[in-house]
């Protein structure tokens, strides 16, 4: 089975912080994604990679960077977290080239900024 | 405005009885998915229907994809309570480029 990890399932920071949230899958996918997930709004994508060292920006990358050194493991990092940033983080990873086969997702990240 | 739009918001129903929620959609559309979230997880994948396929089945569930009215619908038959979730469409298009966008979700509660 596939198996995508997230670093932490809750988080608290305080305003200004630099956050890291980790994400690691174990099958070899090419793609992997960052959403949040706010209620009423659904999952919003925030970045994408489908490749090593490649990224590209998804509909609120504002606020947010990403590194993949490493296929197995797409970083999410907030240089100076705000309150608005408080939301659930949900990475996923897709083996096909393009993004619109299936998706596998980590356990999600809940995180407070105080 | 999303891609996708669930029908209803939330649906409440009794174990045994059936469930069925909608999604619609405005662009045409490569495929069309459908993902379970139960509550504070992630979401897991349910079902793929290509935009060439009309009908799906996956034990309990059956997706149906009407492209001419850009819609598509998830019935999950004899219910039960580990039912209870948030189910989510997702459409695969072109013109969104290489990604998956998502609508807001039916939240489906089954009363034992």
């Amino acid at each position: 089975d596939v198996k995508v990890t997230q670093s932490s399932r809750y988080l608290v920071k305080r305003t200004g912080e630099k956050v890291f949230l980790e994400c690691v899958q174990d099958m070899d996918h090419e793609n992997m994604f960052w959403y949040r997930q706010d209620p009423g709004l659904g999952l919003r994508l925030i970045y994408f990679s489908y490749d090593v060292k490649m990224k590209e920006k998804g509909d609120i990358p504002e606020g947010y960077s990403v590194s993949r050194e490493k296929k197995e493991r797409f970083s999410l990092i907030l240089e100076s977290a705000s309150t608005n940033q408080t939301s659930m983080y949900l990475c996923a990873s897709s083996f096909l080239a393009g993004g619109q086969e299936t998706q596998y997702f980590g356990p999600g990240t809940r995180l407070l900024v105080l | 405005s999303q891609q996708g739009e669930e029908d209803p918001q939330a649906l409440s129903i009794q174990e045994g009885e059936n469930a069925t929620m909608n999604c619609s959609y405005k662009t045409s559309i490569n495929n069309l998915q459908w993902y379970r979230q139960n509550s504070g997880r992630g979401l897991v994948h349910l079902i793929l229907i290509r935009s060439n396929e009309r009908e799906k089945h996956s034990g309990r569930l059956r997706v149906t994809l009407d492209t001419s009215k850009k819609s598509s619908s998830l019935l999950i038959t004899a219910s039960r309570a580990a039912d209870t979730a948030s189910y989510f469409c997702a459409t695969g298009t072109m013109e969104y480029g290489n990604k998956l966008v998502f609508g807001a979700g039916t939240i489906l509660r089954v009363k034992s």
